[in-house]
């Protein structure tokens, strides 16, 4: 149980372009869903908190009109990284927290962004 | 000062052996302690969750927090090559943000 899958795992994309990204909870509902990115050799990077059929709360320094987060539903959440640039690429993972249970969070496998 | 300090290893260690993993926090507001580990590209994998002070096993796993030093471990033991990961230490205050606090990660490497 708890799985939370990601697609696609990997995308190349020219600078410019827009990427979107899904993050699914495949087997209970989430309310809350977050988004990280993370580089090489560091710990993960929150980026986002996304809560079902509201506005997206964004952390400090990243630009909610570069990277659109829409949560349509309790068990999806998408990531549009908008106008990509080579900056961008990077490990975008996802998380989704369960609406009935523990206070934890399960994550998806990821999506390696590059943006050439 | 960080909210989670974890030492980021490497740490290496013969197949077998007993492997400690420790975080140490400043916020005793966290109530929620996990412990993921997570392969190279990949996302984190929940291991353990353990709330408020105490252990908690599962199979070669046991996670200890203990609140009044701020400090949690994860032991595995009978380590093997496959458990050669990152490990992070998470924690929460139970907070209406659920957002996790996240420890630098551990490299752990288990030598054949």
């Amino acid at each position: 149980g708890a799985v939370v899958s990601q697609h696609p795992s990997w995308v190349i994309c020219k600078s410019g372009t827009s990427v979107k990204i899904e993050c699914r909870s495949l087997d209970f509902q989430a309310t809350t869903m977050f988004w990280y990115r993370q580089f090489p050799k560091q710990s993960l990077m929150l980026m986002a908190t996304s809560n079902e059929g509201s506005k997206a709360t964004y952390e400090q320094g990243v630009e909610k009109d570069k990277f659109l987060i829409n949560h349509a539903s309790l068990t999806l959440s998408t990531l549009t990284v908008t106008s990509a640039h080579p900056e961008d690429s990077s490990f975008y993972i996802c998380s989704a927290r369960p609406t009935s249970g523990t206070d934890t969070q399960y994550f998806g496998p990821g999506t390696r962004l590059t943006v050439l | 000062q960080k909210e989670v300090e974890q030492d980021p290893g490497p740490l290496s260690v013969p197949e077998g052996a007993i492997v400690s993993l420790n975080c140490t926090y400043s916020n005793s507001a966290f109530q929620y302690f996990m412990w993921y580990r997570q392969y190279s590209r990949k996302g984190p994998e929940l291991l353990m969750y353990t709330y408020s002070s105490g252990n908690k096993e599962d199979g070669r796993f046991t996670a200890q927090v203990d609140k009044s030093s701020k400090y949690i471990s994860l032991f595995i033991r009978d380590s093997q090559p496959s458990d050669s990961a990152t490990y992070l230490c998470a924690m929460s205050g139970g907070d209406s943000s659920y957002k996790l606090i996240f420890g630098s990660g551990t490299r752990l490497l288990v030598r054949p």
